[in-house]
C-alpha cells in the first residue's frame, strides 16, 4: 500500500474555477505536510506547508486533518499559469529517528482558457 | 530559500558505463540529503537517505552495490550509477532539509540520464 495517495488527475478547469486536491497518507508517526508544485521536466518547488489550523497564501489555501489523516489544497480563481502537477509530502519518523519525505505521485492540473 | 544544486543536468552514456552525480548545498549545510528518481508521469521514489560520514540508507528494493552514494562533506552528495542500463534511465533528483528535522525539502533542477 502506497504511503501517499493522492487522485493523479488531469483535472481539466476553465480560468477562475476553484479546485481541490485531496491527499491522504497512512503513516499516523508523520510529522510534516507540505504541498509542492512541479512543473513538467523540472524539480519540485515548495507551495505551501500545511497545518491543523490551515495555511492561506492568497489564492491557495492548505488544511490537515490529523484524526482522517489528509491534507486539502484548494486553489480559487485558477490562472492558466497554475497548470502543473501538484505533489503532496509527507514527511514521517522512521524507526531509527531519521525523518524521511515521501511524495504521493502528483495531481495533474490544466487549465484552460 | 536554500539553494541546491546538481550536476550535470543532463547525461547521455553507453550501456555498461558508470555516472556520477553531484548534488551540492551552496548556502547552507546539509548533514542529510535524499536521492530521488522519477520515471516519467511516475512520483518521486526516494532512493536513498544520504548521510555526512557515515553510510546512506537505502530504501527496500534499490540496490546498494548499484546506487553508490557518497556524503563527504557537508555540502556535497554524490550519486554513482554503476554499470547503466537502459532501464536506468531516469529523472535523478536531491534534496536536502534547510536545518534537518522534519522540514521542507529543498530540491536540486535534477540530472536527466539516458543510457543508450
Amino acid at each position: 500500500r502506497k504511503e501517499v495517495e493522492q487522485d493523479p488527475g488531469p483535472f481539466n478547469v476553465p480560468e477562475g474555477a476553484t479546485v481541490a486536491f485531496n491527499c491522504t497518507y497512512s503513516n499516523s508517526a508523520s510529522q510534516s505536510f507540505f504541498w509542492y508544485r512541479q512543473d513538467c521536466r523540472k524539480e519540485p518547488k515548495l507551495l505551501m506547508s500545511v497545518y491543523s489550523s490551515g495555511n492561506e497564501d492568497g489564492r491557495f489555501t492548505a488544511q490537515l486533518n490529523r484524526a482522517s489523516q489528509y491534507i486539502s489544497l484548494l486553489i480559487r480563481d485558477s490562472k492558466l499559469s497554475d497548470s502543473a502537477t501538484y505533489l503532496c509530502a509527507v514527511i514521517f519518523v522512521a524507526s531509527g529517528g531519521s525523518y524521511i519525505p515521501t511524495f504521493g505521485r502528483g495531481t495533474s492540473l490544466i487549465v484552460h482558457p | 530559500g536554500a539553494v541546491v544544486s546538481q550536476h550535470p543536468s543532463w547525461v547521455i552514456c553507453k550501456s555498461g558505463t558508470s555516472v556520477k552525480i553531484e548534488c551540492r548545498s551552496l548556502d547552507f549545510q546539509a548533514t542529510t540529503m535524499f536521492w530521488y528518481r522519477q520515471f516519467p508521469k511516475q512520483s518521486l521514489m526516494l532512493m536513498a537517505t544520504s548521510n555526512e560520514g557515515s553510510k546512506a540508507t537505502y530504501e527496500q528494493g534499490v540496490e546498494k552495490d548499484k546506487f553508490l552514494i557518497n556524503h563527504a562533506s557537508l555540502t556535497l552528495s554524490t550519486l554513482t550509477v554503476t554499470s547503466a542500463h537502459p532501464e536506468d534511465s531516469s529523472f535523478y533528483i536531491c534534496s536536502a532539509p534547510l536545518a534537518g528535522g522534519p522540514d521542507e525539502q529543498f530540491f536540486g533542477p535534477g540530472t536527466r540520464l539516458t543510457v543508450l
